[in-house]
């Protein structure tokens, strides 16, 4: 099993430009979710879905857009990006059967 | 409010040395903590969790809910131990979001 997985591994944005940060997973976990990661915050929950066909806001949710597509894949539009959305991006997935979080291996995303 | 307060962002010690990474929280209901590391150059993963009491490699954390902490110790820290820690907590019976502290690099010279 690849567990979680992203694309792409780096992207390099001009501010206005627009792209789609994409997740799947092969562990048929119901919940999946989209985290930034920046020195000095943490992780921060950008938005996330609790079962295929339902999305929600997390902390940090302005200037993103996100899509569950299925139960394995859940991707994160940025429509008009900004220097204020470099960062790395995780997606994660999680299981009914306990709390425990499975991590992509992160986007790292530029916008100049 | 919710919250995880991790108060270091980065502890350095030497090897051989004990580790404690500090972990306090706020929950309004019964919380269940977590440990989640970040080697270099790999994904965050959980190292361990405060319900199944596990030592996992060589960390333990103890729940206090009287202090509302969840420090991770280790008794003698080993190079390979350098990384990002993050403390992360969830509801204990129903299904709620993950909330991450902001980390903490532990850095283990030779």
């Amino acid at each position: 099993n690849a567990g979680v997985t992203q694309t792409p591994k780096f992207q390099v944005l001009k501010t206005g430009q627009s792209m789609t940060l994409q997740c799947a997973q092969d562990m048929n976990h119901n919940s999946m979710y989209w985290y930034r990661q920046d020195p000095g915050m943490g992780l921060r929950l950008i938005y996330y879905s609790a079962s295929e066909g339902t999305t929600d806001k997390g902390e940090v949710p302005n200037g993103y857009n996100v899509s569950r597509l299925n139960k394995r894949e859940f991707s994160l539009r940025l429509e008009s990006a900004a220097p204020s959305q470099t960062s790395v991006y995780f997606c994660a997935s999680e299981g009914l059967a306990d709390n425990e979080q499975f991590f992509g291996p992160g986007t790292r995303l530029t916008v100049l | 409010a919710q919250r995880v307060t991790q108060p270091e962002k980065l502890l350095s010690v030497f090897k051989g040395a004990p580790v404690e990474l500090k972990c306090n929280y706020s929950y309004s209901g019964s919380p269940e903590l977590f440990w989640y590391v970040q080697y270099s150059r790999q994904r965050l993963q959980l190292l361990l969790r405060h319900i199944s009491r596990e030592s996992i490699k060589g960390f333990t954390a103890d729940l206090n809910k009287g202090e509302t902490s969840f420090h991770l110790k280790k008794p003698f820290a080993q190079e390979e131990d350098s990384a990002m820690y993050y403390c992360a907590l969830t509801s204990l019976y129903n299904t709620d979001k993950l909330i991450f502290g902001t980390g903490t690099r532990l850095q283990v010279f030779p």
